[in-house]
């Protein structure tokens, strides 16, 4: 198994550019999980769902970012407008119906 | 609201000392929790896991302990190595439900 992929890997962009950070979760896996990481904050979950619906947003920073999961193999996290302080590295993850969750190699975000 | 705190926040230890990171949690009603290991550049990877069923767990060097009354879990690493050196994260959780994390650990050994 190729295992939850990322794209882009790496992101530079300006403030104000829309970002579009997408991830493929690992076939056969039903819940899918995005989490930011910065140094002062740590792993923060910022939505997840189950069965390609959201069940908790609770942790999306404010209206600029959504996520969308169109189908079960792809998930896509928007920012508009991107800011500087949006700068991390964001994962994916995704787990079966256990509670073992498998990230992917991460998004590293810059907003210049 | 729910977290975990997790300690220490760094560790030193020579090759072939034992390191252990420890971390408490607040919501009673969690019974999984797993312990992840992050390389420089990449995703966490999980290295072991317990159930709230078991007391302790172990992996060849690694092993888990919990203590659900205390609502503590300790991760203890024996004969470590430096490819041991990373970020340790804790987790608590339960079924259909998102984990949290500790803040992590810097495990660093040296040779």
């Amino acid at each position: 198994d190729a295992g939850v992929i990322q794209s882009p890997r790496h992101e530079v962009t300006e403030m104000g550019q829309e970002v579009t950070l997408r991830c493929k979760p690992i076939s056969g896996h039903n819940s899918l999980f995005w989490y930011r990481q910065t140094m002062m904050r740590g792993l923060e979950l910022l939505i997840y769902f189950n069965n390609n619906v959201p069940i908790d947003d609770s942790g999306m920073p404010e209206d600029r970012f959504s996520a969308k999961m169109p189908n079960a193999s792809f998930s896509t996290l928007k920012i508009q407008p991107s800011e500087p302080r949006d700068s991390a590295v964001y994962f994916c993850a995704s787990s079966s119906s256990t509670e073992t969750q498998y990230f992917g190699p991460g998004t590293r975000l810059l907003v210049l | 609201g729910e977290n975990v705190e997790q300690h220490p926040s760094t560790l030193s230890v020579q090759e072939g000392d034992s390191a252990v990171i420890k971390c408490t949690y607040s919501d009673s009603a969690s019974n999984y929790f797993p312990w992840y290991k992050q390389e420089l550049g990449k995703g966490p990877q999980l290295i072991i896991d317990i159930r709230s069923n078991v007391g302790e767990k172990k992996d060849q060097r690694i092993a888990v302990t919990l203590n659900k009354t205390a609502k503590h879990f300790s991760l203890h690493i024996t004969e470590t190595q430096p490819e041991d050196s990373a970020v340790y994260f804790c987790a608590e959780g339960q079924a259909g439900t998102a984990l949290i994390f500790g803040k992590g650990t810097t495990l660093s050994v040296s040779s």
